[in-house]
């Protein structure tokens, strides 16, 4: 079975510095890749996924997240935090279980980032 | 126009009480789902539905009941509430695998 693990469930940046949020995965098969944003109250928004192809992909709100096979990795990155970034941030993974799966995802535990002035 | 939409957003209630959540999508996609949402954040899948039938059911106890009248709607009927139902419920829907899944504003349900 798959799983996700996001390492740090807090983490906090001043306003315009560099945003990190770690996730690895663990798959036997090929991984289908997410980032969700849930801001407070709300729903999942999807920020980014990969599924083939590049390896690196662009996402909304100038994030972007590197799909590393070699590291089981999908860390999501941004160049220059803005306060509109405070929310958490959840990693997912689905895979192909032969045809049973049905896209579901496994979610991470979360990451929620703080964004100071 | 909300893609998927679900009502309550709210619900309080008392124990042993039974309570629908509805669901509705208009993206015209096969598969719907519900999730959970404990007080830790941590979200977990409970059902999926494609094409109105069930195909996944993650060992949820059967005081829960979904039930899809149709592809475009998904409800979620709980019986004998227990305090530990106490979370939020999103429902979702997707094109299938590998296909974004959107999901719904939640149903925030507090039992008492």
């Amino acid at each position: 079975a798959q799983s996700v693990t996001q390492l740090g469930s807090h983490v906090s940046v001043s306003e315009g510095a560099l945003v990190l949020l770690r996730c690895n995965y663990s798959s036997s098969v090929p991984p289908y890749l997410f980032w969700y944003v849930q801001y407070p109250n709300q729903g999942l928004q999807l920020l980014l996924k990969y599924t083939t192809g590049a390896t690196l992909v662009k996402g909304i709100n100038g994030f972007e997240a590197e799909f590393k096979k070699s590291e089981t990795s999908f860390h999501l990155t941004k160049p220059s935090a803005h306060m509109s970034d405070a929310a958490e941030y959840f990693c997912a993974v689905s895979v192909d279980a032969g045809g049973t799966s049905y896209g579901k995802l496994t979610f991470g535990q979360g990451t929620i980032l703080t964004v100071h002035p | 126009d909300t893609a998927v939409s679900q009502t309550p957003k709210y619900l309080v209630t008392q124990m042993g009480n039974d309570k629908s959540i509805k669901c509705e999508q208009n993206l015209g996609h096969d598969t719907m789902y519900w999730y959970k949402q404990d007080s830790k954040k941590f979200l977990k899948i409970m059902f999926s539905y494609n094409n109105k039938e069930l195909i996944i059911n993650e060992t949820v106890p059967n005081r829960f009941s979904p039930k899809s009248p149709d592809k475009a709607h998904l409800n979620l009927h709980i019986n004998s509430l227990e305090l530990g139902d106490s979370a939020v419920y999103f429902c979702a829907s997707s094109s299938g695998l590998g296909n974004t899944i959107y999901f719904g504003e939640g149903s925030w349900l507090t039992v008492v």
